[in-house]
């Protein structure tokens, strides 16, 4: 079974410029998660999806950050214009549909450098 | 906001001893994982423990869960330097839809 795929890996970019992360889920998943991991902390859920509705965005600085999920398969997320603090890794999740709680399926990550 | 807190915030071991993690959190909760993260595999999923269990193995794994005192503590028995990882308590509070909150978890590392 294929498992989360997340690019890029890396990404370098200058404060105030725009950045997108890519997610491909499990397949037959339902719910992505997508999660902001600060060095030497545990991830913080930015937003999750059920489908390709949002279930749950209170963390999601959507000022400048924004993520979309079509057709209830892949998703982006989103950073325009990044600050230094967004420098992070940002990990994507699935899981499989209905009540829960089931454990959650994660990406590699990709680690954001904001210059 | 962190709901977890692990402790200790790193623990370094010899190979073949066992490694105990605790967790704390604040707010009722419905279930609590563990997960552990290496530079190698990501971040995995370990075990899940439910609020009305008290006890749960998995091979090398035992998760215990105290919903009163809000802690839950894992150990790993008999270690190996490939258990070397950053091990986190995530909880779904009651009423959040099943939604993790991770702690910062514990630095583990084991000595050959």
């Amino acid at each position: 079974e294929a498992g989360v795929a997340q690019s890029p890996r890396y990404k370098i970019i200058e404060k105030r410029q725009s950045v997108a992360f890519w997610c491909n889920p499990i397949s037959g998943h339902a719910t992505l998660y997508w999660y902001q991991q600060i060095l030497g902390q545990g991830p913080k859920l930015l937003i999750q999806f059920q489908n390709n509705g949002v279930v749950d965005d209170s963390q999601l600085p959507k000022d400048r950050f924004s993520a979309e999920r079509l057709k209830g398969v892949d998703s982006t997320l989103k950073i325009q214009p990044a600050k230094l603090e967004d420098s992070a890794v940002y990990l994507c999740a699935s899981s499989p549909l209905g009540s829960g709680p089931y454990e959650q399926y994660f990406g590699p990550g990709t680690r954001l450098t904001v210059t | 906001s962190q709901q977890g807190e692990e402790d200790p915030q790193a623990l370094s071991i010899q190979e073949g001893e066992n490694a105990t993690m605790n967790c704390s959190y604040k707010t009722s909760i419905n279930n609590l994982q563990w997960y552990r993260q290496n530079s190698g595999r990501g971040l995995v999923h370990l075990i899940l423990i439910r609020s009305n269990e008290r006890e749960k193995h998995s091979g090398r794994l035992r998760v215990t869960l105290d919903t009163s005192k809000k802690s839950s503590s894992l150990l790993i028995t008999a270690s190996r330097a490939a258990d070397t990882a950053s091990y986190f308590c995530a909880t779904d509070a009651k009423g959040s839809n099943y939604k993790l909150t991770f702690g910062k978890g514990t630095l583990l590392t084991v000595n050959p």
